[in-house]
């Protein structure tokens, strides 16, 4: 079955911890991209990608980190995470830039 | 940054009604796609529609685009409870080459039995 898988699913961690949360799909996909998701404000982009080893800036990446090593991986790193990256994360992807994106189900993070 | 603001923020009605929710965006596009989100879960894709397409559907699916207006509507026909959700509009800019997509703050559709 065609799909993006994220894990995990739900995250709890303390300020300042380490985590990655994993993504990986297995439809070949030159693109993929990470979204984090806040009430009020609609997805925004974290990270893109538009092909192995290469990756760029979204709106939103302060604190984050990514690489894009093998086409099917999507990591997403947060070297010292802090209360204010609460949210929702998707990770998505598509077969090239701009067509449509095929989603994850999504990580729900908890920094206290 | 924002660029499409969907419209109206929530919708509640009677299954069976049609639904029509809104799409403003603010600058030139190369497309324009509707995806929808199931509580709190994974966005789905519905339509993607080209800036040089004027209307398209997909089942009881009908997006509208008009260019010169920077807007778009997606229409629901004889709804039904499975299609509460929310739903979002995503733009590309028109100008850049990374086809990144800004997406809308959504419309919350609840439709009632």
């Amino acid at each position: 079955e065609a799909q993006v898988t994220q894990n995990p699913r739900y995250l709890i961690t303390v300020t300042g911890k380490k985590l990655t949360v994993t993504c990986s799909q297995n439809m070949n996909h030159e693109y993929m991209s990470w979204y984090r998701q806040d009430p009020g404000l609609g997805l925004r982009q974290i990270y893109y990608s538009m092909n192995v080893e290469v990756t760029d800036k979204g709106d939103v990446p302060e604190g984050y980190k990514v690489s894009r090593k093998e086409k099917r991986n999507f990591p997403l790193i947060l070297e010292s995470p802090s209360p204010n990256q609460t949210s929702l994360y998707f990770c998505a992807s598509s077969e090239k830039g701009g067509s449509p994106l095929h989603f994850g189900n999504g990580t729900r993070l908890t920094v206290t | 940054s924002q660029q499409g603001e969907e419209d109206p923020q929530a919708l509640s009605i009677q299954e069976g009604e049609n639904a029509t929710m809104n799409c403003s965006y603010k600058t030139s596009i190369n497309n324009l796609q509707w995806y929808r989100q199931n509580s709190g879960r994974g966005l789905v894709h519905l339509i993607l529609i080209r800036s040089n397409e004027r209307e398209k559907h997909s089942g009881r699916l009908r997006v509208t685009l008009d260019t010169s207006k920077k807007s778009s509507s997606l229409l629901i026909t004889a709804s039904r409870a499975a299609d509460t959700a929310s739903y979002f509009c995503a733009t590309d800019r028109a100008m850049d080459s990374n086809y990144q997509l800004i997406w809308g703050a959504g419309t919350k559709l609840i439709i009632k039995p």
